[in-house]
């Protein structure tokens, strides 16, 4: 079946570098994603949709200037979080909507933490 | 925004028993999903829904879109203890491009006892 795969699976950064987190759907075309933060015992937020070829859509109270979103091709958007601080630790989960049609997968998410 | 309350945050049961959850909205959904979560891991979809009353099957898990479009259920038959993780009702009313962006409930934590 359809999966979407996240890398790093972990990563562990220090506080005031940046890092990059990528989402690629490997046996479809993506043309859109969408990235989601999760604390830990928390819900999923949902912080923005990523459109390949144009600017993502960020949802309100998420700094599109912290959290940058790339989505250069049908298979792969980026979020890279800049200048990232511990309390920017989280669970960070991608998802992708099969350009074919309506259903959605997951990835298997990207620990972060920054010490 | 729209907001999904989620219930009970939390169940701990004995195996072979029957598991209800439910969410509901403050406003109407086209699409209500069910996941499950294990932990360090990312959502795995269960149920479907697209239509204001379908009742839908997955094995032993049953879901229903509630006609008022404003709520859905989620219940498990003769629990297991690999049913145990977080289950998550979510709902999208976006059609479109922009189908795919989620509301997710508060979850359920679920605890099967052998």
């Amino acid at each position: 079946g359809a999966v979407v795969s996240q890398h790093p699976s972990r990563v562990i950064c220090k506080s005031g570098t940046s890092v990059k987190i990528e989402c690629r759907s490997l046996d479809f075309q993506a043309t859109t994603m969408f990235w989601y933060r999760q604390f830990p015992k928390q819900s999923l937020m949902l912080m923005a949709t990523s459109n390949e070829g144009s600017k993502a859509t960020y949802e309100q109270g998420v700094e599109k200037d912290k959290f940058l979103i790339n989505h250069a091709s049908l298979t792969l958007s980026t979020l890279t979080v800049t200048s990232a601080h511990p309390e920017d630790s989280s669970f960070y989960i991608c998802s992708a909507r099969i350009s074919s049609g309506n259903t959605i997968y997951f990835g298997e998410g990207s620990w972060l933490t920054v010490v | 925004g729209q907001q999904l309350n989620q219930s009970p945050q939390s169940m701990f049961i004995q195996e072979g028993e029957d598991v209800s959850m439910n969410c509901t909205s403050s406003s109407i959904f086209n699409t209500w999903l069910w996941y499950k979560q294990d932990p360090g891991e990312g959502p795995v979809l269960l149920i479907a829904l697209y239509k204001a009353g379908e009742l839908t099957s997955n094995g032993r898990l049953t879901a229903q879109f509630g006609i008022t479009r404003k709520d859905s259920f989620l219940n498990i038959s003769a629990s297991i203890p690999s049913d145990v993780g977080i289950y998550f009702c979510a709902g999208t009313v976006a059609g479109g491009t922009s189908y795919g962006k989620l509301t997710f409930g508060q979850g359920t934590i679920l605890t099967v006892h052998p």
